[in-house]
């Protein structure tokens, strides 16, 4: 069975400030991928990031950044510098290899406060 | 590239009666999508998996003959919600599966049964 965590349910932080949204998975497929996704108020998902099982490395983009880890299966996303428009709902997501479904976490509500 | 256009943005209707929404992919060929439901403050659960030409498969304790789901053509899908009830009131996003495991997402349908 697969399985996506994300423990932290609401998160509140003062803008400029980093904050790291964790996910563990669960998965006995040896490919899969994995996602992170945001959603604003408006309920439209936004695409931050795929990873394959195979791709280890971890991934900077701007502010955000991810930290994929196997061993522990996690694959956790930081926020550096924080902005009020960061402020949404994101969800981390796992999909199996062939034909497997993709599927959510519970999501972690972001609040940003200026 | 890849745009889903979902429409209505939102619809409210009276209990009993029925609900269509469309899902068309612009500009691909959408083999598979995806029917997606989201309760406030839940995360979005997979309700259905439609392919083009082929009868749809739902999810364990999604009710068939009450969400018909039709794929007549590579870029159109539709989710029917049949003799609505205000239990059904939530927030339907579709999506598309892309090569290379990538998904696109609808803007979502948020559903009110009066």
């Amino acid at each position: 069975a697969q399985k996506v965590t994300q423990v932290q349910t609401e998160i509140s932080v003062v803008e400029k400030e980093d904050v790291t949204l964790d996910c563990v998975y669960e998965t006995r497929d040896t490919t899969y991928y994995l996602f992170w996704y945001k959603q604003p108020p408006s309920g439209e998902l936004v695409f931050l990031i795929r990873r394959n099982s195979f791709d280890e490395q971890n991934e900077i983009s701007g502010r955000y950044s991810w930290n994929f880890q196997k061993s522990t299966s996690s694959f956790n996303f930081t926020i550096t510098a924080s902005q009020v428009v960061d402020s949404a709902v994101y969800f981390c997501a796992l999909k199996g290899g062939q034909g497997g479904k993709l599927i959510f976490g519970q999501g972690t509500e972001l609040s940003v406060k200026p | 590239g890849a745009v889903v256009s979902q429409h209505p943005s939102w619809v409210i209707c009276k209990s009993g009666t029925s609900v269509k929404i469309e899902c068309r992919s612009l500009d691909f060929q959408a083999t598979t999508m995806f029917w997606y439901r989201q309760f406030p403050k839940q995360s979005l659960m997979l309700m259905a998996t439609s392919n083009e030409g082929s009868k749809a498969t739902y999810e364990q304790g999604v009710e068939k003959d009450k969400f018909l789901i039709n794929h007549a053509s590579l870029t159109l899908s539709t989710l029917t919600v049949t003799s609505a009830h205000p239990e059904d009131s939530s927030f339907y996003i579709c999506s598309a599966e892309l090569g290379n495991y990538g998904y696109t997402f609808g803007s979502g349908t948020r559903l009110t049964v009066v």
